[in-house]
């Protein structure tokens, strides 16, 4: 069975630090990874995906994330954290069957001027 | 363009009730997922569907609860006989297709309350 772990809660980072969120995954195959993004009072938004090809993703509003096979991890990364950047963070997995996307039970990032 | 919409936003039940939540996906979306998360969780798959479809209702918690495509467009879950563990927002989810590579959108939710 999948399944996604983002072992921290809160993270709390300095505007213009560099900000990263940590994700690991199981599945019984090769993966397809998955980070969203959720906004108070919104629905999730789509950051970035890596299906294959290039272990580092670029996404949107600046983030990226980096597949590593051997550690089974796809942490999220941002050069230069934004005030705007604090919402609620979701990594997401599936085998390369047609098998439901499994998410994290999320990580909250707080960026503070 | 228009997103994924979901009706109600909020809905207050008593226990005991039917209640059907709706689901409009994207336009030209093949595929649409609910899901239902509870606070403090990420999402959790209820069911899928691919044009008009059911393809996965091994998320759906009990025969309680269902959901239909009939068109393969507008989507209704309905929970019958809502009990008070049934509150929680319940999410929809479109994508261009059903295979894995496709990202997800997401509907803003209707938070669901049983009395």
């Amino acid at each position: 069975a999948q399944s996604v772990a983002q072992p921290e809660d809160q993270v709390n980072v300095a505007e213009g630090n560099p900000l990263t969120v940590k994700c690991t995954y199981s599945v019984s195959g090769n993966p397809y990874l998955f980070w969203y993004v959720q906004y108070p009072n919104r629905g999730l938004q789509f950051l970035l995906k890596y299906i294959t090809g290039d272990n580092l993703v670029k996404g949107s509003y600046g983030f990226e994330a980096e597949f590593n096979k051997s550690q089974t991890s796809f942490h999220l990364k941002k050069p230069s954290a934004l005030v705007s950047d604090s919402a609620l963070y979701f990594c997401a997995v599936r085998d390369r069957g047609n098998t439901p996307l499994v998410f994290g039970k999320g990580t909250r990032l707080s960026v503070i001027a | 363009g228009a997103g994924v919409s979901q009706s109600p936003r909020y809905k207050v039940t008593k226990r005991g009730q039917d209640v059907a939540l709706r689901c409009d996906p994207i336009s030209g979306h093949v595929s649409l997922y609910w899901y239902r998360q509870a606070l403090g969780q990420g999402p959790e798959f209820l069911t899928y569907f691919n044009y008009e479809a059911q393809q996965d209702k091994s998320g759906l918690p009990n025969d309680r609860f269902s959901a239909e495509r009939p068109e393969g467009s507008i989507s209704t879950l309905t929970i019958q006989r809502t009990e008070q563990r049934d509150s929680a927002m319940y999410r929809c989810a479109s994508s261009l297709s059903g295979g894995g590579v496709y990202e997800q959108y997401f509907g803003p939710g209707t938070r669901l309350t049983v009395t």
